[in-house]
């Protein structure tokens, strides 16, 4: 079956920090990739997604993902983030026509 | 554009009444739909999803139930709730492609 980690349910960061959260997930075959974030009292909505092709995508807001098959790792990243970014952000896997697994998410907290 | 709808938004319920949540989609046909809790640190657990009308799989045994009796209508029940059954739940639909999701507001339910 396939499964989802996410590490550091935590993060803390200032504005203008760099982020990163981790995703590896454990499946071998082909698999389709997400992140999805939920800002404070809205909808949970996608942010990027991978299917094939360029492993580097990039996303709304700034954000971006790189797909590593190597490291069964698909990373988020954002440059410099914005008090605007405290939210959670969810990673998920699928494969085929199968339901998503999501990971548990990580919540980063962005200081001024 | 699709759109999808659940309700109620929020509900107070005492142990041992019934329940039932309703989902919606609108602008779509034949979605698979898929009912999902989220509990803090926990992520999303999926509860059940339908690839069709009357087509209902669950994936976590417990005191739930799901119908689906329209293409477009998913329904979350139970007829006695637990304390346990407390918690955020989420619809969700897919198309065919890649089984991107995209989720409704969710329903805030606490049982007391």
């Amino acid at each position: 079956a396939q499964s989802v980690s996410q590490h550091n349910h935590h993060v803390i960061l200032s504005e203008a920090a760099s982020l990163e959260l981790g995703c590896n997930y454990s499946y071998g075959g082909t698999v389709n990739l997400f992140w999805y974030v939920q800002y404070p009292g809205q909808h949970l909505q996608l942010l990027l997604k991978y299917f094939s092709g360029d492993p580097l995508v990039k996303g709304i807001k700034g954000f971006e993902a790189e797909f590593i098959k190597s490291k069964f790792s698909f990373n988020l990243r954002k440059p410099s983030v914005q008090w605007s970014d405290t939210a959670e952000y969810f990673c998920a896997v699928g494969s085929g026509n199968t339901p998503l697994v999501f990971g548990k998410g990580t919540r980063p907290s962005v200081i001024a | 554009s699709q759109t999808i709808h659940q309700w109620p938004a929020t509900l107070v319920q005492p142990v041992g009444s019934p329940l039932s949540l309703e989902c919606t989609v609108e602008g779509t046909s034949n979605p698979n739909l898929y009912w999902y809790r989220q509990a803090a640190g926990r992520g999303l657990q999926l509860l059940f999803y339908s690839v069709g009308i009357g087509q209902i799989s669950s994936e976590v045994p417990q005191n739930l139930s799901a119908s689906r009796p329209q293409d477009r209508q998913f329904i979350l029940s139970s007829k006695k709730l637990l304390l346990s059954d407390s918690g955020f739940y989420l619809c969700a639909w897919a198309g065919t492609t890649h089984n991107e999701q995209f989720f409704g507001p969710g329903t805030r339910l606490t049982v007391l």
